[in-house]
C-alpha cells in the first residue's frame, strides 16, 4: 500500500498570501497524484490531477508539481474562498487508492 | 452536465444494514468505474468498494471486505452499495465517484448514522 503524508497538518496564511503544500509517497506513483479541496460541510472538489494539470474551471492561482514522490501545491494569491482542507491522492498503485490526511490551510 | 446523485440520509440500528444508491446521468456509465467511500467526521477519506459497470467487476477494501457489496443496474445508469454488519464507527458521509484515475465527479454524499 502506499501511503501518502501531507505536510503540514495546517498552515496559517494571510489574505493574500502565498501557500505550499506539501505530499510525499511512500514509493515512487510517477505523476499520478490529484489534489482536492475540501470546505466544511461541502463535497471534496478536484483541483489538480496528473501532479500538475488543473482541471476545468479551476483559477491559474492553484499550481500543482512534482513527480516520483515528492508533490506540492501552491496557491499564489490566497484568496478568503481558498481556506479549506487540502487532500492528496495517489492513483497509480490501486487498490488500495490512498489520500493524504489533509492538510488545513486556516487565516492568520 | 455529468452527475452523480446520491440517495438520503440514513439512520440504522447497529447490527443493521443499509443500501446506499447513487444516480448517474450525462456520460456513458459502462465507461467508467465507480468507487464508493466514507469521511468519517473530522476524519480523511477511506475507499470501501470499486464497480466497473462495464465489466462488473468489483474490488473491496479489506477493511470492509465481507460487509461490502457494491452493485450497478446499467439501464438504470446506477450504482448501488450495501454495507452489512452496522457499528457505531460506520457513522459517517458516504460517497460515490466517477473514477476517471483521478476523482472528477463526486455525489453528494449520504450521511448514515448508526446508533442504538
Amino acid at each position: 500500500e502506499v501511503v501518502m503524508t501531507q505536510s503540514p497538518a495546517t498552515l496559517s496564511v494571510s489574505p493574500g498570501g502565498r501557500a505550499t503544500l506539501s505530499c510525499r509517497a511512500s514509493q515512487s506513483v510517477s505523476r499520478n497524484v490529484a489534489w482536492y479541496q475540501q470546505k466544511p460541510g461541502q463535497v471534496p472538489r478536484l483541483l489538480i490531477y496528473g501532479a500538475s494539470t488543473r482541471a476545468t474551471g479551476i483559477p491559474a492561482r492553484f499550481s500543482g508539481s512534482g513527480f516520483g514522490t515528492e508533490f506540492t501545491l501552491t496557491i499564489s494569491t490566497l484568496q478568503s474562498e481558498d481556506f479549506a482542507v487540502y487532500y492528496c491522492h495517489q492513483y497509480n498503485n490501486w487498490p488500495p487508492w490512498t489520500f493524504g490526511q489533509g492538510t488545513k490551510v486556516e487565516i492568520k | 452536465q455529468i452527475q452523480l446523485v446520491q440517495s438520503g440520509a440514513e439512520v440504522r440500528k447497529p447490527g443493521a444494514s443499509v443500501k446506499l444508491s447513487c444516480k448517474t446521468s450525462g456520460y456513458t456509465f459502462t465507461a467508467y468505474a465507480i468507487l464508493w467511500g466514507r469521511q468519517a467526521p473530522g476524519q480523511g477519506l477511506e475507499w470501501m468498494g470499486w464497480i466497473n459497470p462495464g465489466s462488473g467487476n468489483t474490488k473491496y477494501s479489506q477493511t470492509f471486505q465481507g460487509r461490502v457489496t457494491v452493485t450497478s443496474d446499467i439501464s438504470a445508469t446506477t450504482a448501488y452499495m450495501e454495507v452489512t454488519g452496522l457499528r457505531s464507527g460506520d457513522t459517517a458521509i458516504y460517497y460515490c465517484v466517477r473514477d476517471n484515475g483521478f476523482f472528477d465527479f463526486w455525489g453528494q454524499g449520504t450521511p448514515v448514522t448508526v446508533s442504538s
